[in-house]
């Protein structure tokens, strides 16, 4: 069974650059989220989608950051304009509707200098 | 209060010794627990699902106190490839998921 795929691994950029990161969860996953890690912390919840709809975005800083899933399967991250403390592993998870197991891509490192 | 709380530690083990860890949770309406496990620099897994009664398995047990709010996790004769980080992960409305900092523990041998 293929996993939930992240691209890209690393990513190095000067503040004030934007990035994007892709997410192709699991087949047939319809819950997709997206989690921050900053290095000594749990990964904290950015947004959550249930098909290709936001069900919470609350701790998603909207004024740079945003999400999209247009046809409820991939999905993908941006920032724009990053700062130095959003420097973190950029984690991409899936799972079933009524799954209780999630699964995590591999995530995406992010180094803003 | 934090959704989730852990004493990060690290908790150091001496290799088959026995650790025990808890990990609180604010919201009484929480519906399912789980512990996951991440390894340096690697994504988290599912180590196990925490059910009302207690569950076990191999070493590790995993335990429910919906009164107070807690969940623990006891891994008995500690092994090296123990050494990880350990989230507490609750499940609210919606699928909501909340991760805690994690407690590291660090077996020694």
């Amino acid at each position: 069974e293929a996993g939930v795929a992240q691209s890209p691994r690393y990513k190095i950029i000067e503040k004030r650059q934007s990035v994007a990161f892709w997410c192709n969860p699991i087949s047939g996953h319809a819950t997709l989220y997206w989690y921050q890690q900053i290095l000594g912390q749990g990964p904290k919840l950015l947004i959550q989608f249930q098909n290709n709809g936001v069900v919470d975005d609350s701790q998603l800083p909207k004024d740079r950051f945003s999400a999209e899933r247009l046809k409820g399967v991939d999905s993908t991250l941006k920032i724009q304009p990053a700062k130095l403390e959003d420097s973190a592993v950029y984690l991409c998870a899936s799972m079933l509707r009524r799954g209780e197991k999630l699964f995590f891509g591999s995530g995406t490192q992010l180094s803003v200098l | 209060r934090k959704e989730v709380e852990q004493d990060p530690g690290p908790f150091n083990v001496p290799e088959g010794a026995t650790v025990a860890f808890n990990c609180t949770y604010s919201n009484s309406a929480s519906q399912s627990f789980f512990w996951y496990r991440q390894d340096c620099r690697k994504e988290p897994k599912l180590l196990m699902s925490v059910y009302s009664s207690g569950n076990e398995d191999g070493r590790f047990t995993a335990q429910l106190n919906r009164a107070s709010q807690y969940i623990s996790l006891l891994i008995r004769d500690s092994k090296l490839s123990d050494s990880a980080t350990y989230l507490c992960v609750v499940k609210n409305g919606n699928n909501r998921l909340a991760f805690g900092k994690g407690n590291q523990v660090v077996v020694i041998p």
